[in-house]
């Protein structure tokens, strides 16, 4: 059965200071793979996808994800972390299921920014 | 502006209740989903449909029951049979074309407390 794992389940940097939040899925082929934030409260937004091609993708507000098949990964990057970075993140993968779009949701990792 | 909203914000179910969660959209999307989330267990599927007057269950779907009269809306109904409500409730949709290469839409949620 495919699964999301993120490992780290809250995180803390410093504002201005790099970011690396890790996922890994498992799935017997490449799926689909998503990163969403949430603020407390809110709903989804998606920062960015993959499907295929490129294996470095640029998504909104200055975030980045690479995918690394050998690794089964597909962790997600800021160079310099903002207080407004501060929320929960999931890492996503799809298509699964006999209607091909459903996603399956990691843990979340909730970020929290020092200043 | 086009946008999925989800109500009450908060709401309260006595011991034994039924109640039901809106879900309403005017992006006239064909396919809708409602998701649980708990504190650190992501994102799981309740429910979804892909068209009007049909819906497939998801992960958890037992103690909940939903309907899909009108392609606007999907009310998703906690059961007295659902023991352990208390959760985050998220609704959302895909556009047209029902792939996962478009971006699946999450309405801003509704919290269930149970009193």
């Amino acid at each position: 059965a495919q699964s999301v794992t993120q490992p780290d389940i809250h995180i803390t940097v410093s504002e201005g200071a790099s970011l690396e939040l890790r996922c890994n899925y498992s799935y017997g082929a490449t799926p689909y793979l998503f990163w969403y934030v949430q603020s407390p409260g809110q709903g989804l937004q998606l920062l960015l996808k993959y499907f295929s091609g490129d294996t470095l993708v640029q998504g909104i507000k200055g975030f980045e994800a690479e995918f690394k098949r050998s690794q089964s990964s597909f962790n997600l990057r800021k160079p310099s972390v903002h207080w407004s970075d501060a929320a929960e993140y999931f890492c996503a993968v799809g298509p699964f299921g006999n209607a091909g779009n459903m996603l399956t949701f990691g843990g979340g990792t909730r970020l929290m920014v020092k200043p | 502006d086009g946008g999925i909203t989800q109500s009450p914000k908060y709401l309260f179910r006595k011991e034994g209740q039924n109640v039901t969660l809106s879900c309403e959209q005017n992006l006239n999307h064909d396919a809708m989903y409602w998701y649980r989330q708990d504190p650190g267990q992501g994102l799981r599927l309740i429910y979804y449909s892909q068209i009007v007057n049909d819906f497939q269950k998801g992960d958890i779907a037992e103690g909940y029951s939903v309907s899909r009269e009108k392609k606007e809306s999907f009310p998703l109904t906690v059961t007295s049979a659902q023991k352990n409500p208390t959760a985050f409730y998220l609704c959302a949709s895909l556009p047209p074309g029902q792939t996962l290469k478009e971006t699946q839409y999450f309405g801003p949620g509704t919290r269930l407390l149970v009193l």
